[in-house]
């Protein structure tokens, strides 16, 4: 496979239920990132991973709790979550320090639907 | 303020014409990037074209160039020949190079809306 994947491309969970997105990079990139693209607002950065490293948590709700294990694989583990963070959830990575400032390249998505 | 406006909501252009999808930006830094990227309806977002602030030339990658305007902040896109796969939504988005804040923050548009005719 090559560029960013992510599973699973759609979820749909209760408000009580506990599940994980997964994001893999094959671009050998150090920094991944989440994203969550509601209807008609722009993407909102969630956090930011370097170098497996947490380096940025934008104000998001503590039940959304991402995880890096290592440089190609990143997580978001989601738990008592509302309604209204039903969204697509993008998950990018990119090279920092290379050049083409730090170009972010994006999965697939996973759009999820809260009932 | 918003850092990133793109005033067209929707665009329609015939197939093999060129058409233009305005970006302006707000910025105080000296230094930063400037990206265009397409979703189409399937979600995921595609990177097309980059330019640089120091960068003299106007990007340009096969059909997508960057009409960059530094004075006017602005940062347009530009398709020619347009082909019906290229009817999605299109986002610009900048990345500002400041110290002490964020510095891996893209940030994005509200996105265009292109529709292709044949």
């Amino acid at each position: 496979e090559t560029g960013v994947t992510q599973t699973p491309r759609h979820l749909v969970m209760g408000m009580t239920n506990k599940k994980s997105l997964k994001c893999e990079q094959h671009l050998g990139h150090n920094a991944m990132y989440w994203y969550k693209q509601s209807a008609k607002k722009p993407l909102e950065l969630m956090f930011v991973y370097s170098l497996e490293e947490r380096v940025e948590n934008n104000s998001v709700p503590s039940r959304f709790s991402p995880e890096c294990p290592n440089s190609s694989h990143l997580f978001l583990h989601l738990h008592t979550l509302q309604p209204e963070d039903s969204a697509l959830y993008l998950c990018a990575s990119s090279l920092l320090g290379g050049t083409s400032w730090d170009t972010q390249y994006f999965g697939p998505g996973t759009r999820l639907t809260v009932l | 303020a918003q850092k990133i406006t793109q005033t067209q909501p929707g665009m329609f252009v015939q197939e093999k014409e060129a058409v233009t999808l305005d970006c302006t930006y707000d910025t105080s830094d000296q230094s930063y990037g400037l990206f265009w990227y397409k979703q189409p309806s399937s979600g995921e977002m595609i990177f097309l074209i980059y330019q640089g602030s120091y960068d003299e030339q106007n990007a340009t990658e096969g059909r997508y160039s960057l009409n960059f305007q530094k004075a006017r902040k602005s940062a347009n896109l530009v398709i020619s020949a347009s082909q019906l796969g290229d009817s999605a939504m299109y986002f610009c988005a900048m990345r500002e190079a400041r110290s002490g804040g964020s510095n891996y923050k893209l940030t994005f548009g509200k996105g265009t809306l292109l529709t292709v005719n044949p």
